[in-house]
């Protein structure tokens, strides 16, 4: 039963450039949130895409855009890229939408 | 988080000894309450989750308990042991069914168990 998988494990990106971020969810969930996690800090919920439509959002500029395709897999894009923008990048499945989320090993992006 | 409150930051504990982890959440509608552990470069590992119609939930040396009238629930570890050295974050959704899905994260304690 594969878990969670993304890709890449580890970016390094300058100012100002474009990023794309892959996820594929664990076997049977068709539903796929994104979180980033600054260094010493917990998770914080970027969107989430279900039936390949964005579900929800949180509060992050339009720069962060998403996509989900049919067979669930997910997309995070994150254009004009800022420094602070560097942090670990989660993506959590779950079936339904529902609360259980289960998590990706995170993809590490460095913006210099 | 939000809306979650986790403390300690950090915890310093003998192995054997028992660790608790405290969070508080603000919407009263939550329901879903679970416990994540992270590692060193590692991902947030789901080890136990409970919902708000249950007060106590455990398994092995891990328990959460909730107390929805004062909005708080707890993570117990028994018999710590080194390896249990990690980060844990507590979450809780948001109220409401149009969040399904979300979790708001507490800031993390740091637990380390010393031999």
């Amino acid at each position: 039963d594969a878990g969670v998988t993304q890709s890449p494990t580890h970016l390094i990106k300058t100012r100002g450039q474009q990023v794309t971020l892959r996820c594929s969810p664990k076997s049977g969930h068709d539903t796929v949130s994104w979180y980033q996690q600054a260094l010493g800090q917990g998770p914080q919920f970027i969107f989430q895409y279900y039936e390949e439509e964005e579900r929800q959002r949180g509060n992050f500029p339009d720069r962060f855009s998403g996509h989900q395709f049919p067979n669930y897999s997910s997309e995070l894009n994150v254009n004009a890229l800022l420094l602070g923008d560097s942090a670990l990048y989660l993506c959590a499945s779950s079936l339904n939408r529902g609360h259980t989320q289960y998590f990706g090993p995170g993809t590490r992006l460095t913006v210099l | 988080g939000e809306n979650v409150e986790q403390h300690p930051s950090t915890l310093s504990v003998q192995e054997g000894d028992s660790a608790v982890i405290k969070c508080t959440y603000s919407d009263s509608a939550s329901n879903y309450f679970p416990w994540y552990k992270q590692e060193l470069g590692k991902r947030p590992q789901l080890i136990i989750d409970i919902r708000s119609n249950v007060g106590e939930k455990k398994d092995q040396r891990i328990a959460v308990t909730l107390n929805k009238t004062a909005k708080h629930f707890s993570l117990h570890i028994t018999e710590t042991q080194p390896e249990d050295s990690a980060v844990y974050f507590c979450a809780a959704p948001p109220g409401g069914g149009s969040t399904l899905g979300r979790l708001y994260f507490g800031r993390g304690t740091q637990l380390t168990v010393w031999p």
